[in-house]
């Protein structure tokens, strides 16, 4: 089966560090960029950025570059999005989806999203 | 950057009605525009691409038109399965803003 299984939902203080992943299964993982899409509560969908898992080329959206860093372990088929330092406002659900292909850029299939809460 | 505006940003209509959202990019995006619909508390689903081309599996009630700045999507009988909220979203380049969202309720 296609799919995208994201880690679990995820409590962390300001301040603390953190590593969420999605693991792509059932198809070639390293030809299809993933991108990541935060959804804060009750709010719309954003485009946070991609990455190309064959070679590491990434794209942020000038919103979140400098916030996040997104990456990828080809070896085990799995992309990352992560933070040095969480924030209340980091609040969020993050969603990762797979690009249709390498000329459209559209999300075809996507994962179920991880639930990230900071609070102190 | 490009910018995404919806319109409207919510909408409440009866079972059976005919529906239409539109989206207008900043600039031209040629076809390069992807509708979604997101249930209440479910995962983002592609309906159409390519600002027309309807996904394998979605009913044919949702259809997409235009090009360059001006898209729409509409819905030709509105069902209650459909309540959700719609976004769109540009791909002819990073970044791949999305539009804000319209949620369509049943009256």
């Amino acid at each position: 089966e296609v799919q995208l299984v994201q880690s679990g939902a995820e409590v962390k203080k300001p301040g603390e560090s953190l590593k969420i992943s999605c693991k792509g299964s059932g198809y070639s993982f390293i030809s299809y960029w993933i991108g990541w899409v935060r959804q804060m509560p009750g709010k719309g969908l954003e485009w946070m950025g991609i990455i190309y898992p064959g070679d590491s080329d990434t794209r942020y959206s000038p919103s979140f570059q400098g916030q996040v860093t997104i990456s990828a372990d080809k070896s085990i088929s799995t992309a990352y999005l992560q933070w040095s330092s969480l924030k209340a406002s980091d609040t969020a659900i993050y969603y990762c989806a797979r690009v249709a292909s390498i000329t459209y850029w559209y999300f075809d299939l996507w994962g179920r999203g991880t639930l990230v809460t900071v609070s102190s | 950057d490009i910018q995404m505006t919806q319109s409207p940003s919510s909408l409440s209509a009866s079972v059976g009605d005919r529906v239409t959202i539109t989206c207008r990019a900043s600039q031209g995006i040629s076809y390069y525009l992807a509708w979604y619909q997101q249930r209440p508390g479910r995962v983002p689903k592609l309906l159409i691409y390519g600002a027309s081309t309807l996904q394998s599996g979605v009913p044919s009630r949702f259809s997409g038109s235009g090009s360059g700045t001006d898209f729409t999507l509409t819905i030709s009988s509105l069902q209650p399965e459909d309540v959700a909220t719609y976004y769109c979203q540009k791909y002819n380049s990073a970044p791949l803003t999305f539009g804000g969202g319209t949620k369509v309720e049943i009256k």
